[in-house]
């Protein structure tokens, strides 16, 4: 069975620009949940989407805002981008949500802002 | 408000050194604390999920314990291969809530 996949791998982005993460979760899997992780702040949870709704939100500015389609599959978008928006964004999928059984999470895209 | 605290930071062990690392939280309505394990560029890994205090959970070298205020990862014996970030998350009213981790070092 395939884990959880997100892309891209790496990006680099200016201040002022946006961008779109991608994550597909494991198949079967109805919850995505997205998470940023930086080395002073630890993982932070962002938002949680189940079938196609946004279950949970984490307490991050607008600017964060995601969605997730009828097959499951997730992204995230962050708006203009500031350089303390340079994290490891790491998606997670389960098949009850956040909370209620383990996540399996992918490997994470890493943003730096310039 | 809600937190979670890992102590230590960090921690260096010989090979068959046992230790614990510590998780301590102040949530209101545990409902379940997770534990998961993290290598360099990868996403955390899941070991263990306690619900009420008093459970314990095991896997091969690795034991955790709750009680009403913190949880314990009790590694036994460890192995280089057991180096990496250990961090705990609680689960409270609607989201998940992680600490910083314990980053462990394993020397043969």
């Amino acid at each position: 069975k395939a884990g959880v996949t997100q892309t891209p791998r790496y990006l680099i982005k200016t201040r002022g620009q946006q961008v779109t993460l991608s994550c597909s979760p494991i198949s079967g899997h109805r919850s995505v949940s997205w998470y940023q992780q930086t080395p002073g702040q630890g993982l932070q949870f962002l938002f949680e989407y189940f079938s196609e709704t946004q279950r949970n939100k984490g307490n991050f500015p607008g600017r964060f805002s995601g969605r997730q389609f009828s097959n499951s599959r997730s992204e995230m978008n962050v708006s203009t981008l500031e350089l303390g928006d340079s994290a490891l964004y790491l998606c997670a999928s389960s098949s009850q949500g956040v909370g209620n059984e383990k996540l399996f999470f992918g490997s994470g895209t890493q943003l730096s802002v310039l | 408000e809600d937190q979670v605290t890992q102590s230590p930071e960090a921690l260096r062990l010989q090979e068959g050194e046992s230790s614990s690392l510590n998780c301590s939280y102040t949530v209101s309505g545990l409902r379940g604390l997770f534990w998961y394990r993290q290598d360099p560029g990868k996403g955390p890994e899941f070991l263990f999920t306690l619900y009420s205090a008093g459970e314990e959970k095991e896997k091969e070298r690795l034991k955790a314990t709750l009680t009403k205020k913190e949880s314990f990862l009790h590694i036994t014996a460890p192995k280089p291969e057991d180096s990496a970030t250990y961090l705990c998350a609680v689960q409270a009213s609607n989201d998940m809530r992680f600490g910083a981790g314990t980053r462990l070092t394993v020397k043969p």
